[in-house]
């Protein structure tokens, strides 16, 4: 089974500054597919950025960015010039690419404050 | 393009009742999948539903609860005799086909169950 680990329950960052948030996990897979979501105190859950394992470019979307370390089975979220909109809870997940592994597994999740 | 529905919103039981929460997916979507929240914790896989079928329900409690997605008309999650412990917020999301891992699963923004 796959297990996904966020050390970090909370983090806080400068407004404007950059943080990165971190996660782990483990698979037995070669292929597979990583995402970070986000979740503001709406409760929505928002998906930020996506990795595909069998590709070694890191995936960008405008201020966000990960780094994505397959053999040490890592996958960070750096999140640039953070604003306050950025303040939620980040959850970090794993799916499996074959059939009948389409479920995602979560991390525990890292709180984001944004300090003005 | 309308996203995922869910609702209710937030429903509210007292214990030993029945809980029914629906979700219509996106427009084209045919696959759904729920996920529940407990206060404080990640999200948690239950069930993985394709029009009138079951592919994969590892994560549903034995008892009391179950799943549906009919040929017409919204999934349907199902606790019967809800206890305390059954407080959370459940979350519905949907992709387009299965084997198409490259396309993410859309969340809605969920039901928040209460049980009194």
């Amino acid at each position: 089974a796959q297990t996904v680990t966020q050390s970090q329950p909370e983090m806080s960052v400068q407004e404007a500054e950059t943080v990165t948030l971190s996660c782990t996990y483990d698979t037995s897979e070669s292929d597979y597919y990583l995402f970070w979501y986000k979740q503001p105190p709406s409760r929505q859950m928002i998906l930020v950025i996506r990795q595909e394992a069998y590709k070694q470019q890191n995936a960008t979307e405008n201020r966000f960015s990960v780094n994505f370390q397959k053999a040490a089975k890592s996958f960070s979220l750096k999140i640039s010039d953070s604003q306050l909109g950025d303040a939620a809870m980040y959850f970090c997940a794993y799916r499996g690419a074959l059939f009948g592994n389409e479920k995602l597994t979560f991390g525990t999740g890292t709180r984001l404050t944004i300090i003005p | 393009n309308a996203g995922v529905m869910q609702n209710p919103r937030h429903l509210v039981r007292r214990r030993g009742q029945e809980a029914r929460l629906r979700c219509s997916p996106m427009k084209g979507h045919s696959h759904v999948y729920w996920y529940r929240q407990l206060p404080e914790e990640g999200l948690k896989f239950m069930v993985y539903l394709q029009k009138e079928n079951i592919i994969d329900e590892s994560g549903m409690p034995k008892e009391r609860f179950s799943a549906e997605f009919p040929k017409e008309g919204p999934s349907i999650l199902r606790i019967q005799q809800v206890v305390r412990g059954d407080s959370a917020a459940y979350f519905c999301a949907s992709s387009p086909y299965r084997g198409g891992n490259n396309q993410p699963q859309h969340f809605g923004d969920g039901t928040r169950l209460s049980i009194l």
